[in-house]
């Protein structure tokens, strides 16, 4: 089975400055892994997606994650917050023979001006 | 760019009555998906479909729960009887592919279902 786990369920940043979002995961296969971001009264959105090809993805929005196998982690960084980027993420796993997504619990996302 | 849609985006309903929910996924993609989330609580897997059947449902889709494709474009998920706990997030996705490298499943807005 599947599953993550979202390190922080709410992370407060100034604009301007770096944001880390923390994800392990546990899979007993190769996973696939995304990013989702939710803003309010929006549906979810891709931000970026791991499938097994170079370690650190590039996502929309100048956004990155970085996959580490021997640590478990697919943790989300972006240099300089913006007031924009105040949303809920959620990271995801996909087993390679899934086709369902499973969720970690989401993290929120606050940016001070 | 192409997108999935759903309605009603906030719909009330009676405890044990029925509800039918909405949505359209993006034109070409061939696998469809219902997740749900209750407030507070984490995005749950509830059914994928492709080719007019279920493919994988989770525990949660019991025998309440019903999709179909009644036309080309629409999806829909209906509940027979709601209950109480039924009240959450609905959301519909779709994909070109399932699983495999390129799969991505692109969301709707949700549907906000309350259950009194």
């Amino acid at each position: 089975a599947q599953s993550v786990t979202q390190l922080d369920s709410h992370v407060s940043v100034s604009e301007g400055t770096p944001v880390l979002l923390r994800c392990n995961y546990s899979s007993s296969y190769s996973p696939s892994l995304f990013w989702y971001v939710q803003h309010p009264n929006k549906g979810l959105q891709l931000l970026l997606k791991y499938t097994s090809a170079a370690t650190l993805v590039k996502g929309i929005n100048g956004f990155e994650a970085e996959f580490k196998k021997s640590e478990t982690s697919f943790h989300l960084t972006k240099p300089s917050a913006h007031m924009s980027d105040a949303a809920e993420y959620f990271c995801v796993v996909r087993g390679s023979n899934d086709y369902k997504l499973s969720f970690g619990a989401g993290t929120t996302v606050t940016v001070r001006a | 760019e192409p997108e999935v849609t759903q309605t009603p985006s906030h719909q009330v309903t009676q405890m044990g009555q029925e509800v039918i929910l909405r949505c359209v996924p993006i034109s070409n993609h061939l696998y469809f998906y219902w997740y749900r989330q209750i407030l507070g609580q984490k995005v749950e897997f509830l059914v994928s479909f492709y080719n007019n059947e279920i493919s994988e449902k989770s525990e949660i889709f019991d025998d309440q729960f019903s999709v179909e494709r009644p036309d080309g474009s629409n999806f829909t998920l209906k509940i027979r009887s709601t209950k109480l706990e039924d009240s959450a997030m609905y959301f519909c996705a779709s994909s070109a592919l399932a699983g495999g490298s390129t799969d991505t499943q692109y969301f709707g807005p949700g549907t906000r279902l309350t259950v009194l």
